[in-house]
C-alpha cells in the first residue's frame, strides 16, 4: 500500500518567516495530494490540495508543489502568523477511496 | 451549511465492552469515511461507504465494523474493546460519487474513546 513520509516532525519559526514541510510517497499511482491543518480538540481541516496534473498551486499565503518524478510534494507557508501554529498533515490517494497520511508536523510560530 | 457532526464527543468504556459511534455527513455528501487517530500510529483509514456500500476497508480486525444508512448517516461499531482501541475516531464526508473518487474530504471533530 501507499506509504507517506513527512518531515520535519516539529518546526519552530519566527512570526513573519516562512515554513516548509516536505512529504514523499511510495505509490506512483497516487494522483491526489491534500494538506490538512489540525488544531487542538478539532478534526483535520483541509487547507489546500493538488492533483497530479498540476505542479504548483497557491492560495494566499499557502502554496503546494508536486514533483511526480521524485514522488515528493511540499507545503509552503509564507509570512507565518501565530494562528498558523497547529499540526499539519500531508496525505496521498490513488483513487481507492482512502487517504494515506503522513505522521504530521507540529508547527509553532514564535511571536 | 452544517459540517460533519459526530456523536458522542467523548466516551469512556471498559475492556470487553462494545461501542457505537455516529456520524452525520455534510448535507448532500454521500461518501462517508472513518479514520482512527492515535499518537503512535497517526491517522489510519478504517473504511469508506457510499450509498450504503463499503467500498474500501483498512487493515483493522473484524471487531471494527461500520454501516451507512439510506440518508448517508453512518455508524461504526467496535466490539470486545481493547486498551489499544483508545483513540480519536474521525468521520469525514465528501462529494465522491459512484465514479468520482478524489474529492475533498471534510472531517468532523471526532469522538474521543477511552478504554479502561
Amino acid at each position: 500500500g501507499e506509504n507517506v513520509e513527512q518531515h520535519p516532525s516539529t518546526l519552530s519559526v519566527q512570526e513573519g518567516d516562512s515554513a516548509v514541510i516536505k512529504c514523499t510517497y511510495s505509490d506512483s499511482a497516487s494522483n491526489y495530494f491534500p494538506w490538512y491543518k489540525q488544531e487542538l480538540g478539532k478534526g483535520p481541516q483541509l487547507i489546500i490540495d493538488i492533483r497530479s496534473n498540476v505542479g504548483e498551486k497557491k492560495d494566499q499565503r499557502i502554496a503546494v508543489t508536486l514533483n511526480k518524478t521524485a514522488k515528493h510534494f511540499s507545503l509552503h507557508i509564507t509570512e507565518t502568523q501565530p494562528e498558523d501554529s497547529a499540526v499539519y498533515f500531508c496525505a496521498a490517494s490513488n483513487n481507492d477511496y482512502k487517504l494515506s497520511f503522513g505522521a504530521g508536523t507540529t508547527v509553532t510560530v514564535r511571536a | 451549511k452544517a459540517g460533519v457532526t459526530q456523536t458522542p464527543r467523548y466516551l469512556i468504556k471498559t475492556r470487553g465492552q462494545q461501542v457505537t459511534l455516529s456520524c452525520s455527513p455534510i448535507s448532500g455528501h454521500r461518501s462517508v469515511s472513518w479514520y482512527q487517530q492515535t499518537p503512535g500510529q497517526g491517522l489510519q483509514f478504517l473504511f469508506e461507504y457510499f450509498s450504503e456500500t463499503q467500498r474500501n476497508k483498512g487493515n483493522f480486525p473484524g471487531r471494527f465494523s461500520g454501516r451507512q444508512f439510506s440518508n448517508s448517516r453512518s455508524e461504526m461499531n467496535v466490539s470486545t474493546l481493547e486498551l489499544g482501541d483508545s483513540a480519536l475516531y474521525l468521520c469525514a464526508s465528501s462529494l465522491a460519487g459512484r465514479s468520482s473518487t478524489n474529492e475533498k474530504l471534510f472531517f468532523g471533530s471526532g469522538t474521543q474513546l477511552s478504554v479502561l
